[in-house]
């Protein structure tokens, strides 16, 4: 199994909501990741988990807050957004190796965000 | 910082040809390179990965190839077809497993 799933594929919600996206992966992979991707642009990374522990955050507002709760499954949390963090969110796992280099990442199919 | 470019932006060609994107790094130190596919709408596919010690992976009618110390890569696509029109994404890995894309080639390929 080399599926990397996401849900919900679609989501809408105001400014003032509060809302979550899920990412699931039964690789065994112990690396997961938080890409954002904007209409017409490439992905821009977020945020990396490594072993369950948040490795690297590229600077991104606290309105975004991550979480994994097991090497399974990764969460999106998301408050007080605005109309500019529509994109499509992708999830990507990987191997988690030692060196945590040079790994396929493979990717989830996103979550594509409307926020109004 | 790690900039990556894709030539070209976008591509149209007819049923049947053999075409080339491109993918320029300008830093060499990286782990690996990986090219992608994504359908409008739609997650990234991966096709091939290409580790830094190596020059090129082939997998059915894609080849791609790395040349490391000039910072480039390409993706030949041989006959192609209507199935193969969607977006290539490549990306390279730096440390951490980072990935940094390129801009993309969409790529039409007419019946």
């Amino acid at each position: 199994d080399t599926e990397v799933t996401q849900t919900p594929k679609h989501l809408v919600m105001g400014m003032t909501n509060k809302k979550s996206l899920k990412c699931e992966q039964h690789m065994g992979h112990r690396a997961m990741y938080w890409y954002k991707q904007k209409a017409k642009k490439p992905p821009e990374l977020m945020f990396v988990y490594s072993y369950e522990k948040l490795s690297i955050n590229e600077s991104v507002p606290s309105r975004f807050s991550p979480e994994c709760p097991n090497s399974s499954l990764l969460n999106l949390h998301l408050h007080a957004l605005q109309p500019e963090d529509s994109a499509l969110y992708l999830c990507a796992s990987s191997l988690g190796g030692p060196s945590g280099s040079g790994e396929t990442q493979y990717f989830g199919p996103g979550t594509r965000l409307l926020v109004l | 910082k790690q900039e990556v470019t894709q030539i070209p932006a976008a591509l149209s060609v007819p049923e049947g040809e053999n075409l080339v994107l491109n993918c320029s790094f300008t830093d060499s130190a990286i782990y690996n390179l990986q090219w992608f596919r994504q359908d409008p709408g739609k997650g990234l596919t991966s096709l091939l990965l290409i580790q830094s010690s190596q020059r090129e992976q082939t997998s059915g009618r894609l080849n791609a190839s790395l040349d490391k110390s000039s910072g480039r890569s390409t993706l030949y696509i041989a006959a192609s077809q209507p199935g193969d029109s969607a977006t290539y994404l490549c990306a390279v890995s730096g440390a951490g497993n980072m990935l940094t894309f390129g801009g993309g080639t969409r790529l039409m390929v007419k019946p």
